[in-house]
Order: structure tokens, then sequence, then C-alpha cells
């Protein structure tokens, strides 16, 4: 039984079109995250949410809007795809939020396998 | 600004030649050093957690450790299936990884 599920893993669409990709986790965890990970391989946040509400907003086009309808689920939908936004996105979860002081290891990420973006 | 760096970028081994991977960081108020090991085509995957200075954590062949500044990953007698990026992480900022290939 899968974690944190990505859908979907492979995306192939032309400039200016619209897409979603969606993350659900099976993890009862309080906060959910979206990388975005470049072709050297660089993981970035973009975005975190904590029990639907959002945390974390790093500098990302508004094109890039996350919607998290309940703690287990957070979308990311692009508007507008363009040719830099081809990367792999990945979707992760963590008992507490990252940023919060835990010994117990709640904040260690789980990450889904990532959804390949490409953008022609 | 928090930040993490990496080095070497790459490593090539030979079987049973250990090693380390270096992992430096600049951050506020450090909750946790996060070491993950990626394969190529899946998402990152969760090997240690160090939270304070002179803390040593081990598992099969790896065994990390903490400095004030740094971070290190040692990899003692590595075997092929050891083969892939080692991410270093301080809260939620990454470094650009580590990539690993140990060859028989």
């Amino acid at each position: 039984d899968t974690a944190v599920s990505q859908t979907p893993k492979y995306l192939v669409t032309q400039m200016g079109n619209d897409k979603s990709i969606k993350c659900e986790q099976n993890l009862g965890h309080d906060t959910m995250y979206w990388y975005k990970q470049d072709s050297k391989k660089f993981l970035k946040i973009m975005f975190s949410y904590n029990n639907k509400e959002l945390i974390i907003n790093e500098t990302v086009p508004n094109r890039f809007s996350p919607k998290s309808p309940d703690k287990a689920h957070l979308n990311l939908h692009i508007n507008s795809l363009e040719l830099g936004d081809s990367a792999v996105y990945f979707c992760a979860s963590s008992q507490v939020s990252v940023g919060t002081s835990s010994i117990s290891g709640a904040n260690v990420l789980t990450f889904g396998a990532g959804s390949r973006l490409t953008v022609l | 600004e928090d930040q993490v760096t990496q080095s070497p970028e790459a490593l090539r081994l030979q079987e049973g030649e250990s090693s380390s991977l270096n992992c430096s960081y600049t951050v506020s108020g450090l909750r946790g050093l996060f070491w993950y090991r990626q394969d190529p085509g899946k998402g990152p995957e969760f090997l240690f957690t160090l939270y304070s200075a002179g803390e040593e954590k081990e598992k099969e062949r790896l065994k990390a450790t903490l400095t004030k500044k740094e971070s290190f990953l040692h990899i003692t007698a590595p075997k092929p299936e050891d083969s892939a990026t080692y991410l270093c992480a301080a809260g939620l900022q990454f470094g650009a990884g580590t990539q690993v290939v140990v060859t028989p």
C-alpha cells in the first residue's frame, strides 16, 4: 500500500496548456509539500500545507496553484505551461512541519515517486 | 538565507573502497539535519536525522555524523547496491546531492 501516491507519473503537454498533478497520502500526516526537481537533480521546495492551510509559499510563479481539499490530499495546478516548467515534481508529507523541532523524527519527509512533466 | 552545499558532486568508488560525503550548512536555528537516498526514477528515501553536534547514526554500511557547520556521510566497504544519489537537507532546504557509483 503506497504511502504517498502521485498521479500521473508522466505528463507530456504543449506550451500554454493547463495541467494538474494529484497527491494523496495514507500516513495520517498533518503536513504536505510540493517540491520541484530540475534537470540537475536539485530539489526545491515550492509549497507546504499544514492541515489544509498554506504555510509555505516560496517564490513560485502564480501560474502554480496548490489546493488541499483535506489533509490527506494536496494537488498542484499549473496554468499556461512554459518550457521551463519541465521537471519532476515530488509530493511529500511529514507528521509535523519540518520547521518544527522534533527529536522523535516526526518531521521526516516521506516522498512520492514523482511526476515527470515535459512541456513541448 | 539558509544554504546547504554538498561535495563532491559525483563519486566513483570500487567495491570495498570506503569514502565520505560532505554536507555543509548555514541555517538559522537548525531543526534537524537529514540524509536521504534517491535511486533513479524514485523519490528520496529517508536515511538519518541528526539534531546536535557530536551526534552519530549508523545503518549497515552508512554512518552519519554532525558538527556545528557540517555533516558527513561515511560509506564503509560499499557495495554496488549503495549506488545512488545521496541528498542532505537542513529543514526544507536540500543540497544538490552527491551521485555515488560503486563498481564491482
